[in-house]
């Protein structure tokens, strides 16, 4: 079973930012939040991922809360393109090799 | 698709038959996987290959059997196909060190009737 609750669904209008939220309230201290997300029907596409400190990247940012129990990724311009199931995945770094359990994610649907 | 292929990248065939799905990547990553993915299940680990003859069972591995004899190639091999095998096969890379920053082919859907 998936570490993560997400919500299933999410709008957003396009141009303005995402904020999709993650609850990993049980996560561990050397254990990593990673985030992907998969638009439909193609491979799932790694964005970001963090262990304790935000992250930025040409993609997304990652807030990650002091307490680690939850976190946001933040899409700052949403396009329609950004339309796709975001998965937030706990994993501790290079544990059971690629063994990630990707749970039912967050649906976002990005809306002109 | 950081430089991964699938093939077939569509398949139907009958239960009974032996099928092989090839991945190829030109990334020369070490690490290389094969998923599946299915309606209320999400994407599950199948088998995974750590090196060039270097192969380990994933989550669900039954029915399957991996080889990797060269670096940038990695076949899955259903050996007889089964209708609970019917699903979307997704290969992935990753490198040294990166930890689960995984990249993705763009699949294979495969049916089995």
């Amino acid at each position: 079973d998936a570490k993560t609750t997400q919500p299933p669904s999410m709008d957003c209008a396009e141009g303005r930012a995402a904020n999709l939220p993650c609850n990993h309230s049980t996560i561990s201290g050397n254990e990593y939040v990673y985030w992907y997300r998969q638009i439909h029907s193609q491979g799932p596409q790694y964005i970001i991922h963090g262990l304790k400190n935000n992250e930025t990247n040409e993609m997304a940012s990652l807030i990650i809360t002091e307490d680690r129990k939850s976190s946001t990724l933040i899409l700052p311009h949403a396009t329609l393109r950004d339309t796709a199931v975001y998965y937030c995945i706990v994993k501790d770094y290079g544990g059971s090799q690629g063994n990630l359990i990707f749970g039912k994610g967050t649906k976002l649907s990005v809306k002109p | 698709d950081a430089g991964i292929t699938q093939s077939p990248r569509h398949k139907v065939t009958e239960t009974g038959t032996p099928v092989t799905l090839r991945c190829h990547q030109t990334e020369n990553h070490r690490y290389m996987y094969w998923y599946r993915q299915d309606p209320g299940h999400g994407l599950r680990l199948i088998h995974y290959s750590y090196g060039v003859k270097d192969t380990d069972k994933g989550e669900v591995s039954d029915g399957y059997s991996v080889s990797r004899s060269k670096t940038e190639d990695f076949l899955l091999t259903l050996e007889s196909a089964t209708s609970s095998q019917t699903s979307v096969y997704f290969c992935a890379i990753s490198e040294v060190g990166a930890g689960e920053k995984l990249f993705f082919g763009s699949g294979t859907q495969l049916s089995v009737l």
